[in-house]
Order: C-alpha cells, then sequence, then structure tokens
C-alpha cells in the first residue's frame, strides 16, 4: 500500500519569510513518481512538479525549489521570500508503478500574511 | 495550461434527485479520473478511465458511475443523491505513461440537501 503523509496541517509565516512544506511517502515499488499540486481558495489543482524515483537532483525554480531524499522517504519544498499569492493548500502526491491514481497526502494549508 | 472543463461548478440539489458531472478535454488524453474532495481535504480516486468503453473503479467506493463514450467526455453520475454525496467533485486526466502528471479542472461543489 502506498502513503503519503504531510504532517504539516498549516503553516502561518509573514510575508518574506522562507517556509518549507514536508512530505513523507511510504511505498514498495522501486519506480515511482513524486508530484507537488497547489490548490488556491478557487479550487483547481494546479500541477506544479513531478520528480522521478531514480532521479533524485533537487530542483529549483525561482522561488521554489524541491528536495527529494530517497534515504529518508522525503520529498519537501521550499518557498523562498513568501507572498501572500502563495497562500494556498498544497498537496504532495505519489503514483507507483502500475498505480492509475494518484495517492494523495491532506495537504499543508500555507497562510501567507503581509 | 491546461484545457479541462467541468460544469457546473457549484450545484446545489436536494435529496434523491439524479444529477450528473460533466468533465471534458482538449487535450486529446487517453487517462481520465475523478477524485472526490472531503471537507477535511484529502483527495481520494473513485473512478479512472484508460480510454473509450473503458472505467474502473478507484480506491475509495463510491455510489456513483461513469462512462466514456468519448476520448475528450467523462461524465460522472448519482442516480440517487444523498447528503452524504455532498462534496468536491475533481476531474483529472493525463498523458498515456505513469510518468506523466494529471491536469486537473475546476472542480465540481456539490451539496445535497
Amino acid at each position: 500500500a502506498q502513503k503519503v503523509t504531510q504532517a504539516q496541517t498549516e503553516i502561518s509565516v509573514v510575508e518574506k519569510e522562507d517556509v518549507t512544506l514536508d512530505c513523507v511517502y511510504e511505498t514498495r515499488d522501486t519506480t515511482y513518481y513524486l508530484f507537488w499540486y497547489k490548490q488556491p481558495p478557487s479550487g483547481e489543482l494546479v500541477f506544479l512538479i513531478r520528480r522521478n524515483s531514480f532521479d533524485e537532483q533537487n530542483e529549483i525554480s525561482g522561488r521554489y525549489s524541491w528536495n527529494f531524499q530517497k534515504s529518508t522517504s522525503s520529498f519537501n519544498f521550499t518557498i523562498t521570500a513568501s507572498q501572500v499569492v502563495d497562500s494556498a493548500v498544497y498537496f504532495c502526491a505519489l503514483r507507483g508503478g502500475g498505480a492509475d491514481g494518484l495517492t494523495f497526502g491532506k495537504g499543508t494549508h500555507l497562510i501567507i500574511q503581509p | 495550461e491546461a484545457d479541462i472543463y467541468q460544469t457546473p461548478r457549484y450545484l446545489v440539489i436536494g435529496t434523491g434527485k439524479k444529477i450528473t458531472l460533466e468533465c471534458s478535454q482538449t487535450m486529446g488524453h487517453d487517462k481520465m479520473y475523478w477524485y472526490q474532495q472531503d471537507p477535511g481535504m484529502e483527495l481520494h480516486l473513485i473512478h479512472y478511465s484508460y480510454g473509450v468503453n473503458s472505467t474502473e473503479k478507484g480506491d475509495l467506493s463510491s455510489e456513483s458511475t461513469v462512462s466514456r463514450i468519448r476520448t475528450e467526455h467523462f461524465p460522472l453520475t448519482l442516480e440517487s443523491a444523498r447528503p452524504s454525496h455532498t462534496s468536491q467533485y475533481l476531474c483529472a486526466s493525463s498523458g498515456p505513461g505513469e510518468y506523466y502528471e494529471q491536469y486537473f479542472g475546476p472542480g465540481t461543489r456539490l451539496t445535497v440537501t
């Protein structure tokens, strides 16, 4: 069985602070894929990043960066110099080899205060 | 930007009514999905399809049914709505392999009174 844990239910920071959202996953598959999605108040899920299990290279995209560590089964997401527009619910998700749907974590509600 | 559409965006309906939630995508994706998102925010897969005439049940048991007569269209139907069906329903599609990300529609927020 697959599982994604986002232990932080809600995080509140002041604008311009850096913030890290944690994601820990469980899977028995050797090949799997990890994703982060953003859900703003409007409700749609916006795809942010995909990472393959065989590629542990970290990635940076503007103010966003992702740290994938297979040794600790973690795929953490950092926002640098946070902005009010970053306020949303962020979901980490896992897709194992052969699986059809995504297994989601419960989400982290990020609040950026001005 | 993904081209996947859901209608209606909001629906309030009485118990016992039959409803159909529409989902369409213009990306030519064979794989499509329905997720249910409960008030606690967690999403669960309830249906998916590999292509025309293919439908499968997901991880979460649901009283809804789906059909896939056309590649671009994946409607979800509830024959008799109940208050326990109140939730947000999100439709998604993806490319052919496991590698591909899923693109989501804006969702339908259903309230059954």
